[in-house]
């Protein structure tokens, strides 16, 4: 089946410094997945911070950004000068338009900013 | 409003209770689910509701059941929790599917002791 890693536990970055979060995926698909990058600031639910359906192209928002390489199966999240207000979990997901409601979620990356 | 709200945000039972968790959302949004989250894994899912009286299980649904009578409201239900349950409970919505975009409740923290 379709599975999503992602760079596991906390990562811990000072204020201003840059930061990147990997995400690779597998899929047995023949057709290429959706990418989400979502993530849930304290105290709030999950949202989505950005998408990429496109191979190739790149998302961004919020001063992130994350480019879908079908080469290498990956949907980093960079950005490159984090605030102490980015502190939250970011999950990589995707999904299928064939399967779209089956939604594949890695398992979160904690990011504590310093100030 | 966009918004989905879950009820309760933190819930304590003894293992054997049933526990009712609630969940609406204000954007008549057609497909709803229920998802939960351990410590160290991603967010498995337990059910989909495409729209009223009409519900699918997810990966996980042993030991849960649903409820969708209202398109704005899906409930979970469990019935005689274990501990095994405990977990933090998320709700989603989507206009279509989740290859679109899900947007989230805040979750509710279950703990069965």
């Amino acid at each position: 089946g379709d599975s999503v890693t992602q760079t596991e536990g906390q990562v811990t970055v000072s204020e201003s410094k840059s930061l990147i979060i990997n995400c690779t995926y597998s899929t047995t698909s023949i057709a290429y997945p959706n990418l989400f990058w979502y993530v849930r600031y304290p105290g709030e639910g999950l949202q989505l911070l950005l998408k990429v359906i496109t191979a190739g192209q790149k998302g961004s928002s919020r001063g992130f950004e994350a480019t879908y390489n079908k080469e290498t199966t990956s949907f980093h999240l960079q950005k490159a000068s984090v605030q102490e207000s980015d502190s939250a979990v970011y999950y990589c997901a995707l999904a299928h338009d064939t399967n779209a409601y089956k939604v594949i979620f890695g398992k979160g990356t904690h990011l504590h900013v310093l100030p | 409003d966009m918004k989905v709200t879950q009820m309760p945000r933190y819930l304590i039972k003894r293992m054997g209770e049933n526990v009712l968790l609630e969940c609406g959302q204000d954007m008549s949004h057609e497909t709803m689910y229920w998802y939960r989250q351990d410590p160290g894994l991603g967010l498995q899912l337990i059910y989909i509701s495409y729209d009223v009286d009409s519900n699918s299980e997810g990966d996980i649904p042993k030991g849960y059941r649903v409820s969708r009578k209202k398109r704005e409201h899906f409930s979970l239900i469990l019935d005689s929790a274990k501990t095994n349950q405990t977990s933090v409970y998320f709700c989603a919505s989507s206009a279509g599917t989740g290859a679109e975009r899900l947007f989230f409740g805040h979750g509710t923290k279950l703990s069965v002791l």
